[in-house]
């Protein structure tokens, strides 16, 4: 079964701390991709990052970053330096071949306060 | 660079009507795609749709929904008789094809409030 979860519900942090959210998946297929999206307080979804199964390298875009650990099935997601503009509610999404079409199942979110 | 749009923003219509909620994907992209998020809650998917058939739907989608791509550029989804419950963002998304190694571009959403 496909499934994202994201523990934590809601994280509050004062600006310029460094801020980890969690995202754990499961799926059956060995070809996959995983996803950040952000969704500031307009509602858009604002697309962060794509990470195919086979690229296990974390990456870094600017003050993003991004740790894929098959092992543990985590694709947790770090803000290094928070603003207050980083506030949104975060999704992480996966696509796999479990369906007809590459429909992406999203978490439930986390919603990123962040305090001036 | 070329982006989904979705009309109108917002629409606000009374329990029992009908709406039709508009999209135009990107224009080389085959696939096509409408999810929903409910205020507070996760995006789910609704359904997928390709040269004219719908590919996949959810159990959300019921028969109270339909889609249809009515010319070469628009995609709409129609709510047959709205309940306070369809009240949510809707969110088009286009892809150049509908394997996974595609991605999906996501439409700005339009919110729907059923009063």
């Amino acid at each position: 079964a496909q499934k994202v979860t994201q523990a934590q519900t809601e994280i509050s942090v004062v600006e310029k701390e460094d801020v980890t959210l969690d995202c754990v998946y499961e799926t059956r297929d060995t070809t996959y991709y995983l996803f950040w999206y952000k969704q500031p307080p307009s509602g858009e979804l604002v697309f962060l990052i794509r990470r195919n199964s086979f690229d296990e390298q974390n990456e870094i875009s600017g003050r993003y970053s991004w740790n894929f650990q098959k092992s543990t099935s985590s694709f947790n997601f770090t803000i290094t330096a928070s603003q207050v503009v980083d506030s949104a509610v975060y999704f992480c999404a996966l696509s796999d071949y479990g369906g007809a079409t590459n429909k992406l199942i999203f978490g439930t979110g986390t919603l990123l306060a962040v305090q001036p | 660079e070329p982006e989904v749009t979705q009309t109108p923003s917002h629409q606000v219509t009374q329990m029992g009507q009908e709406v039709i909620l508009r999209c135009v994907p990107i224009s080389n992209h085959l696939y096509f795609y409408w999810y929903r998020q409910i205020l507070g809650q996760k995006v789910e998917f609704l359904v997928s749709f390709y040269n004219n058939e719908i590919s996949e739907k959810s159990e959300i989608f019921d028969d109270q929904f339909s889609v249809e791509r009515p010319d070469g550029s628009n995609f709409t989804l129609k709510i047959r008789s709205t309940k306070l419950e369809d009240s949510a963002m809707y969110f088009c998304a286009s892809s150049e094809e509908g394997r996974i190694t595609h991605e999906q571009y996501f439409g700005p959403g339009t919110r729907l409030t059923v009063t």
